[in-house]
């Protein structure tokens, strides 16, 4: 299995709801990301999970809460999201989480905050 | 911070060779990547080439890379209308580095 399954596929919320995306891999992968892509531009890291602790936190408000209940599954708790945090949310996961490592990607969540 | 540079956008003819080209900052990869990304996908690891190597083909895929230029290239060759996506190439300097991406338009 070299998949990398995300849920929901898309997903429409209001300002003042709690929702979560969830990610999940089978391939012995350790280290897990999720990433942020608006349209027509590259995805941006958002959060690093390495041995299931979190290790990169790239500034992100605390309206996003990543969870890593487990080596092969990674949640991202939405609250109190705003118009602009509407994106594509990507899910990602390597190896073992070092510099060089290919990363497996997700199909995506398609978030839209109303 | 690292900058990553591609051109946005490439229109080439069904059978054709696509050139995608890549300029980057901060040489200190030890692996440069190219990823493919389809309408609505995420993002699928096309190849990648070793920074110590120069090109490396993978069937219609070959890579080229200068490190003196710090210039990554990207080859298809006899493009194919499945070839039409978002090409982004990554470095991983850092962190795992993404460049602007280059819309492939295939037209028949």
């Amino acid at each position: 299995d070299t998949e990398v399954t995300q849920t929901p596929k898309h997903l429409v919320m209001g300002m003042t709801n709690k929702k979560s995306l969830k990610c999940e891999q089978h391939m012995g992968h350790r280290a897990m990301y999720w990433y942020k892509q608006k349209a027509k531009k590259p995805p941006e890291l958002m959060f690093v999970y390495s041995y299931e602790k979190l290790s990169i936190n790239e500034s992100v408000p605390s309206r996003f809460s990543p969870e890593c209940p487990n080596s092969s599954l990674l949640n991202l708790h939405l609250h109190a999201l705003q118009p602009e945090d509407s994106a594509l949310y990507l899910c990602a996961s390597s190896p073992g989480g070092g510099r060089d490592e290919k990363l497996f990607f997700g199909s995506g969540t398609q978030l839209s905050v109303l | 911070g690292e900058d990553v540079e591609q051109s946005l956008f490439l229109s080439v003819r069904e059978g054709d060779s696509s050139v995608i080209n890549c300029t980057y900052t901060d040489s200190s990869s030890t692996y440069l990547y190219w990823y493919k990304q389809e309408p609505g996908a995420g993002l699928q690891l096309l190849t990648y080439i070793f920074s110590n190597m120069d090109m490396k083909q993978d069937q219609r895929l070959t890579v080229l890379l200068n490190k003196k230029d710090k210039h990554l290239s990207l080859r298809i060759a006899d493009t194919q209308t499945g070839d039409s996506a978002i090409y982004f190439c990554a470095d991983t300097a850092s962190k795992l580095t993404f460049g602007t991406g280059t819309r492939l338009q295939v037209t028949l």
